[in-house]
Order: C-alpha cells, then structure tokens, then sequence
C-alpha cells in the first residue's frame, strides 16, 4: 500500500495478557518511530529504529515493551503482562531518512483496550 | 526539557472566520517546528512545517510563522471551512530526531 498500515487497528485484551502491534512502513523507509498516544494527550516518543536497530529507545516506560524490527521493514512492538494504564493508541510512524526536518508519515494506530 | 504548549480546545468557529492556534514552544538548539493535522478517523498528517528562524510553513490557506525571539508557532487561516474541522497538533524536533507533540486542539467548524 501507499501508506504506512497498522494492525490490527483495535485490539482488546485482558490485563496480564501479552499482546503484539504491527507496523508496516512505507517501502523504502528507513527511519521508523513508534509514538504512544492517550486520551486528550498528542503523541509521546516510545522508539526509533533507524533500519534494524533500535537507535533510540529512551521512551519505552518500562522492561515491559520492546519493540523489533529483524529486516529493517515491519516492527513489532510487543507488551507483556498488559495493565490498564497501557490503554492508548499505539502510532507508527515512517520517514524515507534520518534527518532533523523530514516529514514523518503517520499509520492510523491501533486502539489498545486493557480490561 | 523540550516541551510545546497550545492552547486547548474545542476551538468553535463559523465558516468564514478568522482562525488562530496559538502553540509556543520550549527549547535547547534550533528545532524544527511542525503542525500535524488529525481528521476524523484518520492518521495523523503534516500539514506544514518551519526549519529555521522567520521561516514561514503554509498549505491549504494555513500559515504558521516561526518566531524565535517569542518561542512562537501559531498556526492561522484567514476563512475556516467545514471540511478544516479537526485536531491540530504543534510539534518540534530536535538532532534527537523525534517528535514532541503538544496535547492537540479541536477545531469545529459550524455551516
């Protein structure tokens, strides 16, 4: 597709569950960012892959979340023993390279429900 | 730290009016500064962007100047429309390459 897709684009699970959110960048894409987004809230940084390795994961909040990108395309960002608070709307973003002023192009986010 | 800050919503207009977000800005280097635009049921979308100081980013009608002396980047439109009904979020970015968004301002739109 043209853009960047998520799935799935809602998820409910229960708390303590492990759940997986999927990314697919746009092809050609280098520099991918995972952004975490609550309600009434704008985006916050969790994770920046720059091809396969995570260059800056400063904004993960705990060992909970880790996040995978194996061939530099799709990333996973996986979160074990789910809790409520980890309710939000997970976006993935995608920019063609790394550079300060590049447009970052935005998935639709999957909606995660923690009951 | 760095940090945005605009103004809360729900912003409420007629069509036709005269639109101002205001979103100021914190801090250190020289960011980059964006408006990211989030129509209903959609991703979230540049609308325009600003590099370097007395920059001024426009599209679709909209402008936003960046004002370094006042940490400034408000988001204008002479005549709203309907179809402009949405959140708008001010960010910046830094040499760490990520975003810091603001928490976004709801815009509607009346006919």
């Amino acid at each position: 597709g043209a853009g960047v897709s998520q799935t799935p684009s809602n998820k409910v699970t229960e708390k303590g569950k492990y759940v997986e959110l999927r990314c697919d960048p746009i092809s050609g894409h280098t520099a991918l960012y995972w952004y975490r987004q609550s309600l009434g809230q704008g985006p916050e940084f969790l994770i920046y892959f720059q091809g396969t390795g995570a260059a800056d994961d400063s904004g993960l909040p705990n060992d909970r979340f880790f996040a995978v990108r194996p061939e530099g395309s799709v990333s996973t960002l996986k979160i074990q023993r789910t809790e409520r608070g980890d309710s939000a709307v997970y976006l993935c973003a995608s920019s063609p390279r790394r550079a300060q002023n590049t447009e970052a192009f935005f998935g639709q986010g999957t909606r995660l429900t923690v009951v | 730290g760095n940090s945005v800050t605009q103004m809360e919503g729900p912003v409420t207009l007629s069509e036709e009016a005269f639109l101002t977000i205001n979103c100021t800005y914190t801090a250190t280097g020289y960011p980059s500064l964006f408006w990211y635009v989030q129509y209903p049921g959609e991703g979230l979308q540049l609308l325009l962007k600003a590099t370097k100081a007395d920059d001024k980013g426009s599209n679709k009608g909209f402008e936003a100047t960046y004002r370094k002396e006042t940490t400034s980047f408000h988001l204008e439109k002479g005549s709203v429309q309907v179809s402009d009904s949405a959140v708008y979020f001010c960010a910046l970015s830094t040499g760490t390459y990520k975003y810091i968004f603001g928490t976004g301002t709801r815009l509607k739109v009346l006919a």
